[in-house]
């Protein structure tokens, strides 16, 4: 069935660092992949997504490229602020479908 | 602009009782879906539903029961907690098939003593 693997947390970066989360995806069909982001004590938030191969999703200076060649979504920032510690959930929607399946979560911790 | 509802937010409950977890959505999407979020396993689908009057079972449906007797409710129940139950419950939902970005509600955490 289909699946999402994500880099495992924590992941513990300095003020202003580059940030990468690795994502995978087993699909049989064409997914949406997605972003979520949850802030602590709330509920998971859509941060980005991409519906086709070689979309670019963005927002909030985060972006991840839908590369279907390598069956990867990465999410990456250029300069991270402390305001982004959280946990990342990558994510797909089955192909013509509803449901969404979600990697287990990274937890980011941003230090000033 | 409520958007997803969930009810209660905290709740301990004792082995062997029963509650509904209560969500609500005011934004008309088709498909609701309930989850548990447990430390190292990101969300686990319980059940969902695509519409009113329709539920199905996910990926983890032993021990739940759900209904979906109007479109914007989605209620999750608990004939009889047991500790393995203790989590956090998120109900999210999608407009369509073509339209799956899930917004969520803000959780409700369980404990089962």
């Amino acid at each position: 069935g289909n699946s999402v693997t994500q880099m495992e947390g924590p992941v513990t970066l300095s003020e202003e660092a580059f940030l990468t989360i690795n994502c995978t995806y087993t699909a049989t069909g064409y997914p949406s992949l997605f972003w979520y982001v949850q802030y602590p004590g709330e509920g998971l938030q859509l941060l980005l997504k991409a519906t086709k191969a070689d979309d670019k999703g963005s927002n909030k200076g985060f972006e991840a490229t839908y590369r279907k060649e390598t069956t990867s979504f990465h999410l990456e920032k250029g300069s991270v602020q402390v305001s982004d510690s959280a946990v990342y959930f990558c994510a797909l929607s089955e192909d013509g479908g509803f449901k969404t399946i979600f990697g287990a979560g990274t937890r980011l911790f941003v230090k000033a | 602009n409520a958007g997803v509802t969930q009810t209660p937010k905290f709740r301990v409950l004792k082995t062997g009782q029963s509650m509904t977890l209560l969500c609500a959505q005011d934004m008309n999407h088709e498909y609701m879906y309930w989850y548990r979020q447990d430390p190292g396993m990101g969300l686990r689908l319980i059940h969902y539903s695509v519409g009113e009057g329709t539920t199905a079972k996910g990926e983890v449906p032993d021990g739940y029961n759900v209904s979906r007797l109007k479109k914007q409710n989605f209620l999750l129940g608990l004939e009889s907690a047991a500790p393995s139950q203790t989590s956090v419950y998120f109900c999210a939902s999608s407009l369509d098939s073509l339209n799956t970005e899930a917004f969520f509600g803000q959780g409700t955490r369980l404990t089962v003593v």
